[in-house]
């Protein structure tokens, strides 16, 4: 069966820190996947996406990037946190196209 | 974009069937419509899709009317464990050419009462 992890669970870092959060995909091949934002309370925000290895798309302007280094992997980054970068985020992954996504359990992140 | 639009809380009591409602007048005719159980701190669950009529499955069924321009999630007698944020996304993905952005509903918060 297929699996998906990010870590850390939690992450409590200063402004203008760098980040790093992964995700990884087991049991699948060539996933389709995303990284999503949820500010406290709302709804989810989608702000990349992949398709294949090297190929990621972004949603929205903001301070984060994203990298898929290998079919499994997706690295959410950023060079200099900001304030407004807290959040929950979410990785998902889907097999193909309008299939359903599959989501992690998350990472809370907290700037000070 | 289909931009969707959902009630923000509902209650209910245990053993009853729980209807929600998500609106989403601009869908366009590839967008698939999907629904997810969050709870708290985790990552949402899937729980049902569909495109058009239909759909069933072991824990819930979903309604869409013929101009899609909605659809409904029932639950049948919901349990305490239901307590939960409900969401529909509604969009489309082709990763053969430009995706259509994922729209996430404000999600429903459902309390069920004992």
């Amino acid at each position: 069966s297929q699996t998906i992890h990010q870590w850390p669970a939690t992450l409590v870092q200063p402004v203008g820190s760098p980040l790093s959060l992964e995700c990884t995909v087991e049991g699948t091949s060539n996933p389709n996947l995303y990284w999503y934002r949820q500010a406290a309370g709302r709804g989810l925000q989608l702000l990349f996406y992949s398709v294949g290895i090297g190929q990621i798309s972004s949603e929205v302007p903001q301070n984060l990037s994203a990298s898929r280094p290998q079919d499994r992997q997706f690295i959410l980054s950023s060079k200099k946190l900001l304030l407004s970068d807290s959040g929950f985020y979410l990785c998902a992954w889907s097999e193909q196209d309008n299939q359903p996504q599959h989501f992690g359990d998350g990472t809370r992140l907290s700037i000070l | 974009l289909a931009k969707t639009t959902q009630p923000i809380s509902m209650d209910s009591y245990e053993g009853q069937e729980v209807n929600i409602t998500c609106s989403h007048n601009n869908i366009a005719t590839n967008d698939y419509i999907t629904w997810y159980q969050q709870f708290p701190s985790q990552g949402p669950r899937f729980i049902i899709q569909g495109y058009k009529t239909k759909v069933t499955n072991e824990v819930a069924s979903l309604f869409i009317p013929a101009d899609r321009k909605s659809s409904t999630l029932s639950l049948p007698r919901v349990s305490l464990s239901d307590t939960a944020v409900y969401y529909c996304l509604v969009g489309v993905h082709h990763s053969s050419g430009s995706a259509r952005q994922l729209t996430f509903g404000s999600g429903t918060q459902l309390t069920v009462l004992p």
